[in-house]
C-alpha cells in the first residue's frame, strides 16, 4: 500500500511565529514531491515542489526534503492569517506501470491574530 | 485556455436523475485526474488517464461512475442514477507527462442531489 501521511491538525501557530508541516510517504523510490494550500472552498493551489534532499526556499517558505528519513516538511515563516488553509502534501510514486500522485488528507493551519 | 476549466461550476440535480461533469485540461498535458472531495475531507481519487494508456479506475466507487476522455483532452465524468452520497466538490486536475511534474486544479463543480 503507497501512502501519504499527514497530521490533521488543526495545527495552531500564533502570528509571525514559524508553521512546520510534516509528511511521511511509504515508497522509498519516490522522487517528486509537492505542497499545495487549500482555503476552503476553493481548489487545491500548488507553492512548491521539491525534488533533492535538503531545503528549498521561495519567499516565506520552505520545502524540506529527507528521502532516507522518507519524510518531507514545509516551513513558512513569519505567518500571516492568511496563510490559515489547509495544507496538502502529494508525492509521486510509480504504479502500475504509472506515476501517480498520492495525496495527504491534509493540515488544518490556523494562524492566530 | 491558461487553467484548468471544469463545467457547470455548481449543478443540483435530483436524486436518480443522470449528471455529466466536463473538464477541459492545460493544453498540452497529457495526464488528468478528477477526484472527489466531500465537505472537510481530503481528496478521494476517481480516475486518472494518461496519454493513450488505458484509464487508471480504480478509485470509482460504483458502477454509476464513468468517466472517459476523447482525444486526448477534454474528459467528462458520468454519474448515473445520482444518490444523496454523491454530493460533493468534484476536482479536475491535468499535468505535463506522468512523472516529476506539478498537477493544477480546475476550480470544481459543487454538486448537490436532493
Amino acid at each position: 500500500q503507497k501512502e501519504v501521511e499527514q497530521n490533521s491538525g488543526p495545527l495552531s501557530v500564533p502570528e509571525g511565529a514559524i508553521a512546520s508541516l510534516n509528511c511521511t510517504y511509504s515508497d522509498r523510490g519516490s522522487q517528486s514531491f509537492f505542497w499545495y494550500r487549500q482555503y476552503s472552498g476553493k481548489s487545491p493551489e500548488l507553492i512548491m515542489s521539491i525534488y533533492s534532499n535538503g531545503d528549498k526556499e521561495d519567499g516565506r517558505f520552505t520545502a524540506q526534503l529527507n528521502k532516507a528519513s522518507q519524510y518531507v516538511s514545509l516551513l513558512i515563516r513569519d505567518s500571516q492569517p492568511s496563510d490559515s488553509a489547509t495544507y496538502l502534501c502529494a508525492v509521486n510514486m510509480f504504479m502500475d506501470s504509472n506515476y501517480q500522485l498520492i495525496w495527504g488528507a491534509g493540515t488544518k493551519l490556523i494562524i492566530k491574530p | 485556455g491558461a487553467g484548468v476549466s471544469q463545467s457547470p461550476s455548481n449543478k443540483v440535480t435530483e436524486k436518480g436523475k443522470d449528471v455529466e461533469l466536463r473538464c477541459d485540461p492545460i493544453s498540452g498535458h497529457t495526464a488528468l485526474y478528477w477526484y472527489r472531495q466531500s465537505l472537510g475531507q481530503g481528496l478521494e481519487f476517481l480516475i486518472y488517464f494518461q496519454g493513450n494508456s488505458a484509464p487508471d479506475k480504480s478509485g470509482l466507487p460504483s458502477d454509476r461512475f464513468s468517466a472517459e476522455r476523447t482525444g486526448g483532452s477534454v474528459s467528462t465524468l458520468t454519474i448515473q442514477r445520482t444518490q444523496q452520497e454523491d454530493s460533493a466538490v468534484y476536482l479536475c486536475a491535468s499535468r505535463i507527462g506522468g512523472s516529476g511534474n506539478e498537477a493544477f486544479f480546475g476550480q470544481g463543480t459543487r454538486l448537490t442531489v436532493v
